[in-house]
């Protein structure tokens, strides 16, 4: 089944301990993406990939880290987490020949930084 | 600004009705536009793709205006599991999708 899985679906923890979210897909995909969803802000990239060791910075990069050294798999690392990184996030993977917009989306984790 | 504006709602409509968001974006640029479906605590999936001359896909109607700069969907004979919220998506080239807040639709039997 052509899928994206995020690990874990639910973190708690404290300010300041390193922690770091995976994202695989096994669709083969070229592109793959990071965003945070926070009420009444909406879907916010992060960080997103073009091809293995290839990263770019979204629109609020500040505060975490990521790295494509295989094409299924694009980890979010969150170096010092703070409490302003509470929030749910996506992964999200596409190819990129053309079709960038259709972007499949893992089950999301919710992370609780106290 | 947002670069994608919608009207949060939520838009509480009986089984049956026609209902139409809009939204709106600020960046010319932007060459593809789309509506995801997003339930409760789940991902974001693909409903359509919006095209200026329409684009229909069984109850569902997509349009855009580049010269008013807006989408809009609109959703015919509302089913109660059309329950969810509706992300209009602008692409501008290579580098992402910009993401609307959503416009939350609330189906009563």
């Amino acid at each position: 089944e052509a899928q994206v899985t995020q690990n874990p679906r639910y973190l708690i923890t404290v300010t300041g301990k390193k922690l770091t979210v995976t994202c695989s897909q096994n669709m083969n995909h070229e592109y793959m993406s990071w965003y945070r969803q926070d009420p009444g802000l909406g879907l916010r990239q992060i960080y997103y990939s073009m091809n293995v060791e290839v990263t770019d910075k979204g629109d609020v990069p500040e505060g975490y880290k990521v790295s494509r050294k295989e094409k299924r798999n694009f980890p979010l690392i969150l170096e010092s987490p703070s409490p302003n990184q509470t929030s749910l996030y996506f992964c999200a993977s596409s190819t990129s020949r053309g079709r960038t917009y259709e972007q499949y989306f893992g089950p999301g984790t919710r992370l609780t930084v106290t | 600004r947002k670069e994608v504006e919608q009207d949060p709602g939520p838009f509480n409509v009986p089984e049956g009705a026609t209902v139409a968001f809009n939204c709106t974006y600020s960046n010319s640029a932007s060459q593809s536009f789309f509506w995801y479906r997003q339930d409760c605590r789940k991902e974001p999936k693909l409903l359509m793709s919006v095209y200026s001359s329409g684009n229909e896909d069984g109850r569902f109607t997509a349009q855009l205006n580049r010269a008013s700069q807006y989408i809009s969907l609109l959703i015919r004979d509302s089913k109660l599991s059309d329950s969810a919220t509706y992300l209009c998506v602008a692409h501008t080239g290579r580098r992402a999708l910009t993401f609307g807040s959503g416009t939350r639709l609330q189906v009563q039997p």
